[in-house]
């Protein structure tokens, strides 16, 4: 089975830009979840998506948002681009009911 | 709010030696654990996993504890490879997905020949 994918999995953006990351689940996962990763606050959940309707999220402001297509695939989106979202970005998918949760690459972005 | 502490940050050991990583969680309704290895440009991988009803698990070199009592749980790495080297994840979860898994900040892990 192929793993979590992510694309693309570097940009560089400038402020007040925005962007669109993107993540292919594990084949026949139906749970996404995205997470923000630095080097200062570790790995914080953004939002999970199920069934294509956002299930939780995080304490991140309203520029950061994503949806899920029926094929389970995700995208998230960030607007008005902060020097201080530089990050690498990570989904994990989950199957139905379990809690093992399996990683993409990342998608490292940088804010100039 | 809940939150999960690791320890140590940093952790060097000579190859064949053990490696101990240690995590403490504060929402005694975590009831599954698991640890997470990620290596430079990937994402994390999960290698070993515990829930609440066991006490301790293993799996080839690798091993977990859990206290529920004491709330906390350890891994465990004997007979460490320089692959091995890498930084390592504890997480606490009380449910299905990312929302209610917390995550420890990290150890690195330098194994050195």
């Amino acid at each position: 089975k192929a793993g979590v994918t992510q694309t693309p999995r570097y940009l560089i953006k400038t402020r007040g830009q925005q962007v669109t990351l993107s993540c292919s689940p594990i084949s026949g996962h139906r749970s996404v979840s995205w997470y923000q990763q630095t080097p200062g606050q570790g790995l914080q959940f953004l939002f999970e998506y199920f069934s294509e309707t956002q299930r939780n999220k995080g304490n991140f402001p309203g520029r950061f948002s994503g949806r899920q297509f029926s094929n389970s695939r995700s995208e998230m989106n960030v607007s008005t681009l902060e020097l201080g979202d530089s990050a690498l970005y990570l989904c994990a998918s989950s199957s139905t009911g379990t809690n093992e949760q399996f990683f993409g690459p990342g998608t490292r972005l940088t804010v100039l | 709010g809940e939150n999960v502490e690791q320890h140590p940050s940093t952790l060097s050991v000579q190859e064949g030696d053990s490696a101990v990583i240690k995590c403490t969680y504060s929402d005694s309704a975590s009831n599954y654990f698991p640890w997470y290895k990620q290596e430079l440009g990937k994402g994390p991988q999960l290698i070993i996993d515990i829930r609440s009803n066991v006490g301790e698990k293993k799996d080839q070199r690798i091993a977990v504890t859990l206290n529920k009592t004491a709330k906390h749980f350890s891994l465990h790495i004997t007979e460490t490879q320089p692959e091995d080297s890498a930084v390592y994840f504890c997480a606490a979860s009380k449910g299905t997905g990312g929302f209610k898994t917390i995550f420890g900040a990290g150890t690195r892990l330098f194994v050195k020949a």
